[in-house]
């Protein structure tokens, strides 16, 4: 069964630096989206991306945060420089099409910052 | 403001017995998603409810979405171990489903043998 995928499982990196994390969404899906958990707190939603542009985007996706589809098959998260707060499980989701609710999650990539 | 409330928070039962968990809203919802989140993990799709008065099965989970798309349950029959785990429901507040989904902070479901 086709699933998203996403790497790396974990990233530890320290403050200020630059992290991209990437995600492979599920071969026929257009729309991609973005979330994140903080450690026992709710899922968040960060950014929707569809058609090679940001759809919607939450108050938490600020000018650090930047999506990219580099190619056909890659959706990448890059947060230029990393606070200790942006510590938290990132979850990458797709979903088929505009006719389609369901919203698939990859296994997520734990974000430390140090 | 939280827009999605979930009740109980945490649920411990023998196995065997029935329960029923809640999501609820004063917002309206275009569809609504359950999930299975284990630790460490992330969400695993269960069902997706779209018309008010939906009822959807899934072997022993029974899913209903409120007449008014504002509310949702999750029943389940017999409850066993296996289905101990972190139970979040997630809606669409947009027409279509473009937009991001918002999720509730979950129930916390320990089945004891």
């Amino acid at each position: 069964e086709p699933e998203v995928t996403q790497t790396p499982s974990h990233q530890v990196t320290q403050m200020g630096q630059e992290v991209i994390l990437r995600c492979v969404p599920i071969s026929n899906h257009l729309y991609f989206y973005w979330y994140r958990q903080i450690l026992g707190q709710k899922v968040e939603f960060l950014v929707s991306f569809y058609n090679n542009e940001i759809s919607e985007k939450s108050e938490i996706f600020d000018d650090q945060f930047s999506v990219e589809r580099p190619d056909g098959s890659n959706f990448t998260l890059k947060i230029r420089s990393t606070k200790l707060e942006d510590s938290a499980m990132y979850f990458c989701a797709s979903r088929e099409n505009r006719g389609q609710y369901e919203q698939y999650f990859g296994p997520g990539t734990r974000l430390t910052v140090t | 403001t939280q827009l999605l409330e979930q009740s109980p928070q945490f649920l411990s039962i023998q196995e065997g017995e029935n329960l029923t968990v809640y999501c609820n809203s004063s917002s309206v919802f275009s569809s609504l998603q359950w999930y299975r989140q284990e630790p460490g993990e992330g969400p695993v799709l269960l069902v997706t409810v779209v018309t008010g008065g939906e009822v959807k099965k899934l072997k022993r989970l029974t899913f209903q979405f409120g007449d008014a798309r504002k509310d949702s349950s999750l029943h389940i029959t017999a409850a066993q171990p296996g289905d101990t785990g972190l139970y979040l429901c997630a809606g669409n507040l947009g027409e279509g489903g473009a937009d991001g989904l918002t999720f509730g902070k979950g129930t916390h479901l320990i089945i004891q043998p």
